[in-house]
């Protein structure tokens, strides 16, 4: 089984609709969760973190994390065709280690 | 805003000769790390640098693999003996000593291997 597993797409939505993007992992010491878009060709860029269960917000961005689960999401509200692009999701645990486990990427298209 | 810079962009290397990537991290961070993304497949860690040394490196960081900070802005990977297999988008990573899961990563070096 895959530490983090990430449904590749790609994933095609109308401009404006509300985006859901999930992870799911098998590593129980994985404490912090990232969510990192990347476009074409650039390196990934942070969107958010959060740590343990929980939701958090950011504008139009909610991360939302079940550790009972394993299960963490990355709802995008309004969405615009700017946010086309790959979305990976992140984790490390809390053990000092720094490394970021990544999982595949899923292909988002906002469609206008 | 600070970015994590990296050059070349693109660099194009023959079977068994020696490749040096460079980064210039975020001016006041701390932590250093390179990752790569073979073509389709996801991000892996390679190494964890702080304080001059060696934090943490990957399984697939062997023997053909270096880092350094030479100075107070660079920080590079040197990979001895290239292979085909080494042909890969290679990212830096910087992180402060204050923000512990903000890791910024660079635009990427396009290793190709031929």
């Amino acid at each position: 089984q895959k530490e983090v597993e990430q449904d590749p797409g790609p994933l095609s939505v109308p401009e404006g609709a509300i985006v859901s993007l999930n992870c799911t992992y098998s590593n129980s010491a994985f404490q912090y969760f990232m969510w990192y878009r990347q476009y074409s060709r650039k390196g990934p860029e942070l969107l958010m973190y959060t740590y343990s269960s929980g939701n958090k917000e950011d504008g139009r961005f909610t991360a939302q994390v079940d550790k009972s689960s394993k299960y963490i999401s990355l709802f995008i509200r309004d969405s615009q065709p700017s946010d086309s692009a790959t979305y990976l999701c992140a984790m490390r645990d809390n053990f000092g280690n720094e490394k970021l486990t990544f999982g595949t990427g899923t292909r988002l298209t906002i469609i206008p | 805003e600070p970015e994590v810079t990296q050059t070349p962009s693109h660099q194009v290397t023959q079977m068994g000769q020696e490749v040096i990537l460079r980064c210039v991290p975020i001016s006041n961070h701390l932590y250093f790390y390179w990752y790569r993304q073979i073509l389709g497949q996801k991000v892996e860690f390679l190494v964890s640098f702080y304080n001059n040394e060696i934090s943490e490196k990957s399984e697939i960081f062997d023997d053909q693999f270096s880092v350094e900070r030479p100075d107070g802005s660079n920080f590079t990977l040197k990979i001895r003996s290239t292979k085909l297999e080494d042909s890969a988008m290679y990212f830096c990573a910087s992180q402060s000593g204050t923000s512990w899961n903000e890791q910024y990563f660079g635009p990427g070096t396009r290793l190709t291997v031929t």
